[in-house]
């Protein structure tokens, strides 16, 4: 239980380009999914926590709107990388809580190359 | 703010060995989690044990135990017996309870570990 499947799982593009990555909980209601990102080598920082029907809080220095989020359902919590540059490339990991005091489990991410 | 520390950038121990990897965190909290994570080559963040602040006693998962000294606030992960499939990158991480569902994770900076066959 508690699958978290995140797509897609790489992703090249122009830079320019806007790209919509999408965290799905496959077995069980998220009211709360969060979104990572990782660099080579690094630790994994946290961006944003996503908030069913309302909107997400962001961390200190990420920009709400170059990194869009929505989470219109309770399975299923988007980022949209907008107006995407070569400094955006990075691996994006998004996770969800089963619930109050639960681990989150997490997807299994996307690489992000842009040209 | 929470602080998770991880001072050895890299492990190696031979196969069928023990190792322990380090973790110390700072915290004003009383009540909080913590976490060790592994993430192999694939780069799939696996959770390996998770520790209650107030459960004296030290959770274990098989081969995998932890020492948890809250007044020193450490939380070490020790490997048993050590497996191949054990090669990966383990963090550390610490989560307070905020509100309802909105629990942050704080990682550590990871420690690399190397399984010697």
């Amino acid at each position: 239980g508690a699958v978290v499947s995140q797509h897609p799982s790489r992703v090249i593009c122009k830079s320019g380009t806007s790209v919509k990555i999408e965290c799905r909980s496959l077995d069980f209601q998220a009211t709360t999914m969060f979104w990572y990102r990782q660099f080579p080598k690094q630790s994994l920082m946290l961006m944003a926590t996503s908030n069913e029907g309302s909107k997400a809080t962001y961390e200190q220095g990420v920009e709400k709107d170059k990194f869009l989020i929505n989470h219109a359902s309770l399975t299923l919590s988007t980022l949209t990388v907008t107006s995407a540059h070569p400094e955006d490339s990075s691996f994006y990991i998004c996770s969800a809580s089963l619930g109050f005091g639960q681990p989150q489990h997490f997807g299994d991410g996307t690489r992000l190359s842009i040209l | 703010a929470q602080t998770v520390t991880q001072s050895q950038p890299e492990m190696s121990v031979q196969e069928a060995e023990t190792v322990t990897l380090s973790c110390t965190y700072d915290t004003s909290e009383s009540d909080y989690y913590l976490f060790w994570y592994k993430q192999p080559p694939s780069r799939q963040m696996i959770l390996v044990i998770r520790q209650e602040a107030y459960k004296q006693q030290n959770a274990t998962e098989n081969r995998f135990s932890v020492n948890f000294q809250k007044a020193a606030k450490s939380f070490s992960l020790k490997i048993s017996d050590s497996q191949l499939g054990d090669a990966a990158m383990y963090f550390c991480a610490y989560r307070v309870p905020t509100n309802f569902g909105n629990e942050k994770l704080t990682f550590g900076t990871g420690t690399r570990l190397t399984i010697i066959p």
